[in-house]
C-alpha cells in the first residue's frame, strides 16, 4: 500500500524559533501533497495544497509567511513554522496523492507541535 | 454546498455488535467517497471507500452502503471489536476539488 512518512512525529520548541516538518512518500510519487492541521476533538482543516515544482496554494486564513511549505520533489514536501508561537501547538498531518486526477489521498503519522 | 454532515458525534457499542455512522451532502458533484479511521495521536488511515454508482462495497467487517437519490452514505462496522475503538471520519471529493471532511465519530467498543 501506499506509505506517507513524517519527521519528527514530536517536536518541542520555545517561541519564537522556527520549526520544519517533513513529509515523504515513501513508495510512491505524489505529484500533491497537502499539508492538514487538527484540534483535539476536531476534524482535519486543510491548511495548503503543494504541488511539485510550484508554489503552494493556502486555504483562507492560512498565513503563508508563517507556514512555508515547499515541494521540491516529487517524494518531498516541508513545512515551516516560522517564529513559532504557543497558538501554532497543534497536530500537522500532511497526505500525498498518489496520481494525477486520483482521488485517494494518503495521510502521514502526524507530527505534535508544541510550542513552549 | 461544500459541507459533509456525519453523525453521531460519539457511538458506544458492545462488543459484537454493529456500528453505523451516517454521513450527508449536499454537492452533486462529489464523486468519491472514502472513510478514515484515526487512532489518538495517528494520522488518518484509509478505510475504505466508494463511488456513487456502487450502491453497496464490503471489505471484510466494514461496509459501506450509499444512496444517492438521498445523497446519503453510511459505514457498518459488523461484529464490532474493541480494536476498532477509533475516530471515523467520512469525506467526499470530485475531480479537481479539495477532500471535504466530516465532522468525525468517536467509536467506543465495550468488551
Amino acid at each position: 500500500g501506499a506509505v506517507v512518512s513524517q519527521h519528527p512525529s514530536w517536536v518541542i520548541c520555545k517561541s519564537g524559533t522556527s520549526v520544519k516538518i517533513e513529509c515523504r512518500s515513501l513508495d510512491f510519487q505524489a505529484t500533491t501533497m497537502f499539508w492538514y492541521r487538527q484540534f483535539p476533538k476536531q476534524s482535519l482543516m486543510l491548511m495548503a495544497t503543494s504541488n511539485e515544482g510550484s508554489k503552494a496554494t493556502y486555504e483562507q486564513g492560512v498565513e503563508k509567511d508563517k507556514f512555508l511549505i515547499n515541494h521540491a520533489s516529487l517524494t518531498l514536501s516541508t513545512l515551516t513554522v516560522t517564529s513559532a508561537h504557543p497558538e501554532d501547538s497543534s497536530f500537522y498531518i500532511c497526505s500525498a496523492r498518489d496520481r494525477v486526477g486520483g482521488r485517494t489521498q494518503y495521510f502521514g503519522p502526524g507530527t505534535r507541535l508544541t510550542v513552549l | 454546498q461544500q459541507q459533509v454532515k456525519q453523525s453521531p458525534q460519539s457511538l458506544i457499542v458492545q462488543k459484537g455488535g454493529i456500528s453505523i455512522i451516517n454521513c450527508a451532502y449536499e454537492n452533486t458533484a462529489f464523486d468519491y467517497f472514502p472513510w478514515y479511521q484515526q487512532f489518538p495521536g495517528k494520522g488518518p488511515a484509509l478505510l475504505i471507500a466508494i463511488r456513487p454508482d456502487v450502491s453497496e462495497k464490503k471489505e471484510g467487517r466494514f461496509t459501506i452502503s450509499f444512496n444517492k437519490s438521498a445523497k446519503q452514505f453510511s459505514l457498518h462496522i459488523m461484529d464490532s471489536q474493541p480494536g476498532d475503538s477509533a475516530t471515523y471520519f467520512c469525506a467526499a471529493i470530485y475531480q479537481g476539488g479539495k477532500l471535504i471532511f466530516g465532522q468525525g465519530t468517536e467509536l467506543s467498543v465495550k468488551p
